[in-house]
């Protein structure tokens, strides 16, 4: 089946930084979404991304199919960006999303 | 507010029984889904459904059962063949667009087995 690989697993910034967060795919997919979810459990869907480039506030967010890879870039981080980013991928329109194991993001004040 | 609503929030189980996880969404959204997460893992999905009294199974359904009556709810039920039911719940929905289209999560249940 289809893998999803995050990079990098854990990351540790000083608030104000900027951060850039990959996720790599192994075959075409027709559907790709990036989640945070916050220390307390709670999924927040961020962007659905399944090509281009899309932005909201201090995020955005660009897959390149061609090339199997998305990346997240976060910028001047704030505290309540800590939590764990994931991307999930829909390779056959079957209802069935495929997560990676996500990239750990805490944010120092 | 539209939304999903899970309850409970925490819930403890002793082995043997069968426990159920209620999932209530308002957004008028076709498509909901069941997911499982484990400490420092991503999400896998147990069980969805597209429309009302039909619903698939996801990669890891043995030990869980789910039923679809209404639109707005999705319950779960972990049963005793479930064998290491311990994990965080959580359930989802979305329009249906004849793929996943945008997916909007509820709290979760952590489920405990003592």
């Amino acid at each position: 089946g289809i893998q999803v690989e995050q990079s990098p697993p854990d990351l540790i910034l000083q608030e104000g930084a900027n951060s850039t967060l990959r996720c790599n795919f192994s075959d075409s997919v027709n559907n790709l979404q990036w989640f945070h979810q916050n220390p307390w459990g709670q999924l927040i869907n961020l962007f659905y991304i399944p090509s281009g480039t899309k932005q909201n506030g201090r995020l955005s967010a660009t897959t390149v199919a061609t090339e199997r890879y998305s990346l997240l870039y976060i910028s001047s981080s704030q505290t309540t960006d800590s939590g764990v980013y994931f991307c999930a991928v829909e390779r056959d329109s079957n209802y069935q999303l495929i997560w990676g194991a996500g990239t750990k993001l805490i944010i120092k004040p | 507010d539209g939304g999903i609503t899970q309850s409970p929030k925490y819930l403890f189980r002793k082995e043997g029984q069968n426990v159920t996880l209620s999932c209530e969404q308002n957004l008028n959204h076709d498509a909901m889904y069941w997911y499982r997460q484990d400490p420092g893992q991503g999400l896998r999905l147990i069980y969805y459904s597209q429309i009302v009294n039909d619903f698939q199974k996801g990669d890891i359904a043995e030990g869980y059962s789910v039923s679809r009556e209404k639109k707005e709810s999705f319950p779960l039920t972990v049963t005793s063949a479930q064998k290491n039911p311990t994990a965080f719940y959580l359930c989802a929905s979305s329009t249906d667009r004849g793929h996943t289209d945008t997916q909007y999560f509820g709290p979760g249940t952590r489920l405990t087995v003592l």
